[in-house]
């Protein structure tokens, strides 16, 4: 079992529609990165949480330390929020190197 | 500001070749970095990090090295390249300390033929 599961693996939805990504992982972390991956295969950081909730214009990500899980939103989707979708969590060890999931490809149709 | 580069963006080798890519990072001082590759229908995957010149730490025994001969530069090698060695290299940095905050080159593209 990885370290760091999400769900799902695949996504299509409608321009316009909410959608909800999840991710859980089973090391104990002190940080959690949610990552855009564009089909060129450049990433870019989306947020780094590591309590509570963070909103940054359409998308929205929160964490349970608690329950090991975290979600991201995007509301009112658009088909240039196409992209995989990758959570990372902070491992263990002093250097603490992030642990990915293996992402989530969404496709918004317009 | 800080930035991040790789270069080449893509590559095509033959089985048995050298490879050599390069990174560098502007803006900063003394960051951590990272080597990271994706393989077709897999995750990230931890190659190598280092905390300083010359310190490098490998996460997964393969083919490959990396070195870091200046402050804000990471190398990753091989003397001869894999099939398996395929696939999307990406590096990234950190501020010193902060290793869960990581910024993403915009990678390179190996296909090993």
């Amino acid at each position: 079992k990885n370290e760091v599961e999400q769900s799902p693996q695949n996504l299509t939805a409608q321009e316009g529609e909410f959608i909800t990504i999840n991710c859980s992982y089973s090391v104990g972390i002190s940080a959690l990165h949610w990552l855009q991956q564009h089909p060129g295969g450049g990433i870019v950081s989306l947020f780094m949480l590591s309590s509570g909730k963070k909103k940054h214009g359409r998308l929205i990500a929160t964490i349970n330390i608690q329950e090991k899980h975290s979600s991201l939103h995007i509301t009112a989707s658009h088909p240039r929020d196409s992209a995989v979708y990758i959570c990372a969590a902070k491992g263990g060890g002093s250097q603490g190197n992030l642990i990915f999931g293996k992402g989530t490809k969404l496709s918004v149709k317009p | 500001s800080q930035t991040i580069h790789q270069w080449p963006a893509t590559l095509v080798q033959p089985v048995g070749s050298p490879l050599s890519l390069e990174c560098t990072v502007e803006g900063t001082s003394n960051p951590n970095l990272y080597w990271y590759r994706q393989a077709a229908g897999r995750g990230l995957q931890l190659l190598f990090y280092s905390v300083g010149i010359g310190q490098i730490s490998s996460e997964v025994p393969q083919n490959l090295s990396a070195s870091r001969p200046q402050d804000r530069q990471f190398i990753l090698s091989s003397k001869k390249l894999l099939l398996s060695d395929s696939g999307f290299y990406l590096c990234a940095w950190s501020v010193f300390g902060r290793t869960y905050e990581q910024y993403f080159g915009p990678g390179t593209r190996l296909t090993v033929t």
